[in-house]
C-alpha cells in the first residue's frame, strides 16, 4: 500500500513554456502533499507544502507565482512550472502524508519527474 | 540552526556489514527516518525511530539515541543493489523532515 504516482516521469520543454506535473496517491488519502526539488548530487529541497482545499505554503526563496500548486482533492496535487527557464531543469519529487494513521508523519514519495528546459 | 552530519561516501564489500552514522541538531525532535535513494530515483522509506534503541527490519537495523543526537543505520549481508545514497532525516518540532545530502554507499564485489 501507500503508493504515490507522478506524471510525467520526464519532460522536455522549451524555455518560456509551462509544464504541469501531477502527483497522485493511489491507494490512500493524503492529508498533506509535499513538493521537492533535487539538483544533481544535492539534497532534496522542500519547495512547498499543500493541504487539500487550501493554499500551499511555500518555502523561503520559492516563487509562488512561478511554481503553482493546486491540491484539488485528497489524492491529487499538481505543480505547474510557469515560464520555465533552463535553470528550472531539475528532478521534481512529490510526497504524500497518510491521513489518520499512527505513522501519520511518514511521507511516501512519488517516483519523481525529471524536467529539462531547453 | 538545523544540521545533519553523515559521511559523504562509504565503500563496503558485498556480503559484509556496514554502519552509517548520523548526528543531527534540530529545533525540537519528533523522530528520525532513514531513506534509501538510488541515483535518479525518489527516496524510499527504510525505517523510523522515535524512541531510543534499536529497530530491526530484515537486513537493515536503525538505532537512535536522542540524548546524543545520534543515529546509525546498519546494513547486513550487503548486496550490490544496496549501492545507493542513505539519508538520515530527522523530524523537527514542526513535523518537517530535515534533509541532508546523505551518504553515498558503494558496494564492491
Amino acid at each position: 500500500g501507500a503508493v504515490v504516482s507522478q506524471h510525467p516521469s520526464w519532460v522536455i520543454c522549451k524555455s518560456g513554456t509551462s509544464v504541469k506535473i501531477e502527483c497522485r496517491s493511489l491507494d490512500f488519502q493524503a492529508t498533506t502533499m509535499f513538493w521537492y526539488r533535487q539538483f544533481p548530487k544535492q539534497s532534496l529541497m522542500l519547495m512547498a507544502t499543500s493541504n487539500e482545499g487550501s493554499k500551499a505554503t511555500y518555502e523561503q526563496g520559492v516563487e509562488k507565482d512561478k511554481f503553482l500548486i493546486n491540491h484539488a482533492s485528497l489524492t491529487l496535487s499538481t505543480l505547474t512550472v510557469t515560464s520555465a527557464h533552463p535553470e528550472d531543469s531539475s528532478f521534481y519529487i512529490c510526497s504524500a502524508r497518510v491521513l489518520g494513521t499512527s505513522d501519520s508523519y511518514e511521507q511516501y514519495f512519488g517516483p519523481g519527474t525529471r524536467l529539462t528546459v531547453t | 540552526g538545523q544540521n545533519i552530519d553523515q559521511p559523504t561516501e562509504m565503500t563496503a564489500t558485498e556480503g559484509a556489514i556496514v554502519q552509517i552514522n548520523c548526528t543531527y541538531q534540530t529545533s525540537g525532535f519528533n523522530g528520525l527516518f532513514w531513506y534509501q535513494q538510488h541515483a535518479g530515483e525518489a527516496p524510499t522509506f527504510l525505517s523510523y525511530n522515535v524512541l531510543d534503541g534499536l529497530e530491526e527490519k530484515g537486513r537493515f537495523s536503525s538505532f537512535l539515541s536522542r540524548s546524543k543526537g545520534y543515529s546509525y543505520l546498519l546494513l547486513k549481508e550487503l548486496q550490490m543493489k544496496d549501492s545507493a545514497s542513505y539519508l538520515c532525516v530527522p523530524l523537527d518540532s514542526n513535523y518537517q523532515l530535515i534533509w541532508g545530502a546523505g551518504t553515498k554507499l558503494i558496494i564492491k564485489p
